[in-house]
């Protein structure tokens, strides 16, 4: 099992759309959780953390369900330059950043 | 914010060359300095980790004496790709940390990577 997994997508969503992406890690005894955005041919740049009260900031939303091993992005009122891929990223303590291989959004005028 | 910049932004080379690819933290003192590779639609793999003035600490299944790693200053750190290969091509992407030997991602800033191709 990957460490960090996430749908691919690409996911097509017209210009105003709510979208959800789901990542799910195999390590229990991670302890920090990001989401980053990856333009083309950039690097990645943090978007947000994940906290396990769940976190808020403008039109995103991330949610942490440790019981589950889950993490959740929710994007609202999608914008054109919302279009990128995202990516689900765990850190252990001492431990590498995992990187998930990122889930594709397309926004759609 | 951190800066890291990265040169060059993209490379290309014949098969057999080596390339040097250079990392600077531009605003601040980078004790740690980590170097990851990404292929077309796969995930940022971590190469090494770099500590000013000590040895490079390598992921398993990345080669040591391919990809030769040098952290001399607390600004600048340098990959070299020796005897590069057609399936050496990837983007390369540095990332600079403040805390010495913590992997800590609210401490890395990122460069903008460098793109390799090599014929």
């Amino acid at each position: 099992r990957k460490e960090v997994e996430q749908d691919p997508g690409p996911f097509n969503v017209p210009e105003g759309a709510t979208v959800a992406f789901n990542c799910t890690y195999s390590n229990s005894a991670s302890q920090s959780f990001f989401w980053y955005r990856q333009d083309c041919r950039k690097e990645p740049k943090l978007l947000m953390s994940v906290y396990s009260s769940g976190n808020e900031d403008g039109r995103f939303t991330a949610q942490l369900n440790r019981a589950s091993q889950y993490i959740s992005l929710l994007i609202r009122d999608s914008k054109l330059s919302d279009s990128a891929t995202y990516l689900c990223v765990v850190n252990g303590v001492n431990t590498p950043l995992v990187f998930g291989k990122g889930t594709r959004l397309s926004v759609i005028a | 914010g951190a800066v890291v910049s990265q040169h060059p932004s993209w490379v290309i080379c014949k098969s057999g060359t080596s390339v040097k690819i250079e990392c600077r933290s531009l605003d601040f003192q980078a004790t740690t300095m980590f170097w990851y590779r990404q292929f077309p639609k796969q995930s940022l793999m971590l190469m090494a980790t770099s500590n000013e003035g000590s040895k490079a600490t390598y992921e398993q299944g990345v080669e040591k004496d391919k990809f030769l790693i040098n952290h001399a200053s607390l600004t600048l750190s340098t990959l070299t790709v020796t005897s590069a290969h057609p399936e050496d091509s990837s983007f390369y992407i540095c990332s600079a940390s403040y805390t010495s030997g913590v992997k800590n991602f609210n401490e890395q800033f990122f460069g903008p990577g460098t793109r390799l191709t090599v014929l």
